[in-house]
Parts: C-alpha cells; sequence; structure tokens
C-alpha cells in the first residue's frame, strides 16, 4: 500500500526567508503524482504545487518549488521570500495515474510565519 | 469559476442519528472523494466514486456509505452516528484520467464540520 509521512508536524520560518518541508511516500507504481496543498485557516484546500513522476524536471510556482527525488521517494517543498500569507497546513500527497487513482495525503505540517 | 459545495459548514448530531452530508460540484467531473481529516492524522480517504453510481471503499469506509445518483452530487451518510465520527469532512473532484497523462488538478469543499454528541 501507498504511504506519505511528513516527520514535521511544525516549522518556522522569519518573513523573507526560505523554509523547506519534507515528504517522503512508499509505492512500488512507477507512474504517479505528487501534490502540495495548502490549507488555511478557512480549511479549503488550496493547491500550492504538482510533479508528475515521469518528469525528471522540478516543477517550480513562483517562490514554490520542489526538490523530487525519485528513487529516494522524496518530496520536498521549498518556499523562497517567506510572506505573512504563507503560514498555513501544508499537506503532501500521492496520487498514481489511473482512474480509480486514490489521493494519499501526509499528516500535515503547520508552518508559522513570523514578522 | 470551480466549484465544490458542501451544504452543511456545521453540524452537531446525537449519537444514534442518521447524518447526510451533500456535496455538489458544477464542473462535470466524473471522480469525487469523502476525506475525514483529524488532527496529526491527515486527510483519510472514505470513499470515492469514479461515474455516476459506481463507488469504491476508501481507507476508512466503516461506519459510512455514499450515494452517487447523479453526476454532480455525492453524498456522505453515516448510518448511525457515534461519537468517534466528531471530525472534519472534505468532499473534493476532479475530471476523469483516461487518455490523459496529466495529472487532474482535485478541487476541495470548504469542509463541514461535524460534531456527534
Amino acid at each position: 500500500a501507498q504511504t506519505v509521512t511528513q516527520s514535521q508536524p511544525e516549522m518556522s520560518v522569519q518573513e523573507a526567508e526560505t523554509v523547506t518541508l519534507s515528504c517522503t511516500y512508499d509505492t512500488s507504481e512507477s507512474d504517479y503524482y505528487l501534490f502540495w496543498y495548502k490549507q488555511p485557516p478557512s480549511r479549503q484546500m488550496i493547491l500550492v504545487i504538482r510533479q508528475e513522476a515521469y518528469k525528471q524536471q522540478n516543477a517550480t510556482e513562483n517562490r514554490f518549488s520542489v526538490n523530487f527525488q525519485k528513487a529516494a521517494k522524496s518530496f520536498s517543498l521549498k518556499i523562497s521570500d517567506s510572506q505573512l500569507g504563507d503560514a498555513a497546513m501544508y499537506f503532501c500527497a500521492y496520487r498514481r495515474s489511473g482512474n480509480t487513482g486514490k489521493l494519499i495525503f501526509g499528516q500535515g505540517t503547520t508552518l508559522q510565519v513570523k514578522p | 469559476d470551480v466549484k465544490v459545495t458542501q451544504s452543511s459548514r456545521y453540524l452537531v448530531k446525537r449519537t444514534g442519528e442518521k447524518v447526510f452530508l451533500e456535496c455538489v460540484q458544477d464542473m462535470d467531473h466524473e471522480n469525487m472523494f469523502w476525506y475525514r481529516q483529524d488532527p496529526g492524522l491527515g486527510l483519510r480517504l472514505i470513499y470515492f466514486s469514479y461515474d455516476v453510481k459506481m463507488k469504491e471503499k476508501g481507507d476508512i469506509p466503516e461506519g459510512y456509505s455514499v450515494s452517487r445518483e447523479k453526476k454532480e452530487r455525492f453524498s456522505l451518510i453515516l448510518e448511525s452516528a457515534s461519537t468517534n465520527q466528531t471530525s472534519m469532512y472534505l468532499c473534493a473532484s476532479k475530471t476523469s484520467d483516461l487518455g490523459q497523462r496529466i495529472g487532474n488538478t482535485i478541487y476541495f469543499g470548504e469542509g463541514s464540520w461535524l460534531t456527534v454528541v
């Protein structure tokens, strides 16, 4: 069975600095997708960034980038120039390709941004 | 603008009551999901549906059932609510993967807080 592990329950970063959130996963599949979601206090889940496993290039979205290490099954999120609005809970998620692929989440990391 | 709507944001129910949580999406998505979110456990999949009248159990289906009679609506049913079902429930939807390589974006509703007393 696939699993996703986020080993950092809480992280903090100073405004304008860089922080990295860790995620590891376990799967025997070769074709899958990885995601980072942000959940602010409003509880709405917001897609931050997505990585297709068949792509070697790391995904980037403005201040957000990932370090995808397929052999190590690691998928970390780097937030550059952190802003107060980045404070939220962040979830790493995995889904195998295919119509019935379930989206499996990690435990979440709460990010605090200090002014 | 894409939208997944959960009709009830906050509910308080008594032990043993039958509870319906409704979710509607306006994006013509084939796939719909129900998760529950608990502190320290992340989101756990209860059920998902990959098409109308099609459903599959997720990781924690016990005590729950679902209904998908129309494409846009996916209902979660607690036949006899218990206190350990107090949680936040999230509905989500996405298009089918068939014929596509891209991992489609999954859209979430705002969540339904259920308290069982």
